[in-house]
């Protein structure tokens, strides 16, 4: 069965740090990742896709990576601002069949101006 | 507008009182999908679609059931809601293969 870790579970940094979110899954067998943000009480906003084929996606100040091998994706975030607080989600799409897919339980991130 | 809704928002019931969630999407999307969202367990499939007629059980499918007889709609149907079905429910939707999800706004659902 699919696992999907996401660490640190909660992050504070300042305003204009560079960070990284890490998301980790126990089954290599998967179509895509996709990194999602969620506010508090709103639905879930998608950020980046990656395809099981490729390393990385780029938008804006936004770069997600995926080792599909070592079962690892990050999501790096350029210059962060108070705006990028929100909980930070990843999720596969395993392959096979039935094509399920698993979240990981989130980063909540605050950026503190 | 390319969007996934949800009806009703928000809804508060009592127990055994069966209910429907609605779900719809515009964008002519095989693959639907019902999540619930709860603190510290994160999102969860409960069903999925992957086209007319076809559904299958997520990870957490027991006290619910879902059709799929239009393309476009995927209701979710609670026969006999009880206190641990009180969640935030999320409707998705993709195109086939490896796309993006879209996801509805969310149903927070409260079950007394």
């Amino acid at each position: 069965k699919q696992e999907v870790t996401q660490i640190p579970a909660a992050l504070s940094v300042p305003e204009g740090e560079n960070l990284v979110l890490n998301c980790s899954f126990t089954d290599s067998a998967i179509y895509n990742l996709q990194w999602f943000r969620q506010d508090p009480g709103k639905g879930l906003t998608s950020l980046l896709l990656i395809q099981s084929s490729q390393r990385e996606q780029t938008s804006g100040r936004l770069n997600a990576s995926l080792d599909k091998s070592s079962g690892r994706s990050t999501l790096y975030i350029a210059a962060s601002q108070p705006g990028d607080s929100a909980t930070y989600l990843c999720a596969v799409l395993n392959s096979g069949g039935y094509q399920k897919v698993t979240f990981g339980t989130g980063t909540k991130l605050q950026v503190i101006p | 507008e390319a969007q996934v809704t949800q009806n009703p928002r928000y809804l508060i019931t009592v127990t055994g009182k069966k209910l429907t969630v609605t779900c719809s999407q515009n964008m002519n999307h095989e693959y639907m999908s019902w999540y619930r969202q709860d603190p510290g367990l994160g999102l969860r499939q409960i069903y999925y679609s992957m086209n007319v007629e076809v559904t299958d059980k997520g990870d957490v499918p027991e006290g619910y059931k879902v059709s799929r007889k239009e393309k476009r709609n995927f209701p979710l149907i609670l026969e006999s809601p009880s206190p641990n079905q009180t969640s935030l429910y999320f409707c998705a939707s993709r195109s086939g293969g490896g796309y993006e999800q879209y996801f509805g706004p969310g149903t927070r659902l409260t079950v007394t």
